[in-house]
């Protein structure tokens, strides 16, 4: 059983362009997070997503960042128009059920790094 | 909102124990966790606690949860170089999971 698979792992960007990063959540897991940790900092959660709805983008940046979660496929994390500000690590995370209820069911992928040149 | 802070570092002599704090704001948290991050690497759960707990025991980790003053500790005994990681302290209320900033722990030998 795969775990939360993210990539890609390493993403480098120029000033303006588009990074878009993907995750695929565990079989059987309908719930996707995504979270964003700054150099030397913690990770700020960004926006909770369910097949084909966003249930609380309100970590999201207003402008530029959007989120995903098709019926089919991965979620999507896309950035427009990067900035260097944007340099960050960039973690998906998944569980089966809202994870307030199951507490340990949520796990997170290895991450993706992007760097905004 | 919900908050939750961490002191930013640690350092520890290799085979002392190692005690990481955390307070939360949340009230209404259902679980709280600890998670490890190695440097370059994802997030990996430790240990968790559910709210209605004081005290949870898993070798050589000890977390133990003041739940009226909002305060959670993990106790690493016998730290060992292999410690050395990023610890993160969160809490789940609705919907989503809420990180502290994390502490360094640096295990000198």
């Amino acid at each position: 059983n795969a775990g939360v698979m993210q990539n890609p792992r390493h993403l480098v960007r120029r000033r303006g362009q588009e990074a878009r990063l993907r995750c695929s959540p565990m079989k059987g897991h309908s719930h996707v997070y995504w979270y964003r940790q700054l150099p030397e900092e913690g990770l700020k959660f960004m926006v909770y997503l369910q097949k084909e709805n966003i249930i609380d983008e309100s970590g999201m940046p207003k402008e530029r960042f959007s989120a995903e979660f098709p019926k089919e496929g991965p979620s999507i994390l896309r950035i427009q128009q990067v900035v260097r500000g944007d340099s960050a690590a960039y973690f998906c995370a998944s569980s089966p059920e809202l994870s307030g209820t199951l507490g340990n069911t949520i796990y997170f992928g290895e991450g993706s790094w992007l760097t905004v040149v | 909102g919900e908050d939750v802070e961490q002191s930013l570092f640690l350092s520890v002599r290799e085979g002392d124990s190692s005690v990481i704090n955390c307070t939360y704001t949340d009230s209404s948290s259902t679980y709280l966790y600890w998670y490890k991050q190695e440097p370059g690497a994802g997030l990996q759960l430790l240990t968790y606690i559910f709210s209605n707990m004081d005290m949870k025991q898993d070798q050589r980790l000890t977390v133990l949860l003041n739940k009226k003053d909002k305060h959670l500790s993990l106790r690493i005994a016998d730290t060992q170089t292999g410690d050395s990681a990023i610890y993160f302290c969160a809490e789940s209320g609705y919907q989503k999971v809420t990180f502290g900033t994390g502490t360094k722990l640096q295990v000198i030998p």
